[in-house]
């Protein structure tokens, strides 16, 4: 059975805080993406990657960098966090090509206070 | 670039019956995919159907199938027979390349 995993369902941070947001897929998939999801916005994506240590900015790529040293995980950093990057996190794999649906994580809830 | 367009925030369905869910996209891509997800309110988002863009027949899995018009930029889910339990967010999106656009969503609900 394929498998995305998230490090935290949930997760409270601080102003200013450095967040790490972790991602582990167990299906050798090349692609990897993290989103953020907000109501009424869909999801939006923040950064991905096709391969190990390549990374592409996604269309929201301020305030995050993105870290891949294995192929099976892909990070998410928020250097400084701001109480406007509360929101919902969701990472997903993918063979790579457009033609293969994106298996995702079960996100991961942040607050930033 | 491209764009996804779900006119739809809510619906809402009778148990058994059928609904269908907009899709428009826009792309200058020739090749692109398709794709419908569903998101329960527990949170995790399910693939549910992918129609290619060079595909002739409309895509089916089981209870959902792909009203897909090229010509029009539309790939409309088509879902029959409603249960209780197709109470969900369902998402459209297109692929070009690396990237995938997904829209706002609908929110559909099934009264029993």
């Amino acid at each position: 059975d394929v498998k995305v995993t998230q490090s935290s369902r949930y997760l409270v941070k601080r102003t200013g805080e450095k967040v790490f947001l972790e991602c582990v897929q167990d299906m050798d998939h090349e692609n990897m993406f993290w989103y953020r999801q907000d109501p009424g916005l869909g999801l939006r994506l923040i950064y991905f990657s096709y391969d190990v240590k390549m990374k592409e900015k996604g269309d929201i790529p301020e305030g995050y960098s993105v870290s891949r040293e294995k192929k099976e995980r892909f990070s998410l950093i928020l250097e400084s966090a701001s109480t406007n990057q509360t929101s919902m996190y969701l990472c997903a794999s993918s063979l790579s090509g457009p033609y293969y649906e994106q298996y995702f994580g079960p996100g991961t809830r942040l607050t930033v206070t | 670039a491209q764009k996804i367009t779900q006119t739809q925030p809510g619906m809402f369905v009778q148990e058994k019956e059928a609904v269908t869910l907009d899709c428009t996209y826009d792309t200058s891509d020739p090749s692109y995919g398709l794709f419908w997800y569903k998101q329960p309110s527990s949170g995790e988002m399910i693939f549910l159907i992918y129609q290619g863009s060079y595909d002739q027949q409309n895509a089916t899995e089981g209870r959902y199938s792909l009203n897909f018009q090229k010509a029009r930029k539309s790939a409309n889910l088509v879902i029959s027979a409603s249960q209780l339990g197709d109470s969900a967010m369902y998402f459209c999106a297109q692929s070009a390349g690396f990237k995938t656009i997904f829209g706002a969503g609908t929110r559909l609900f099934v009264k029993a």
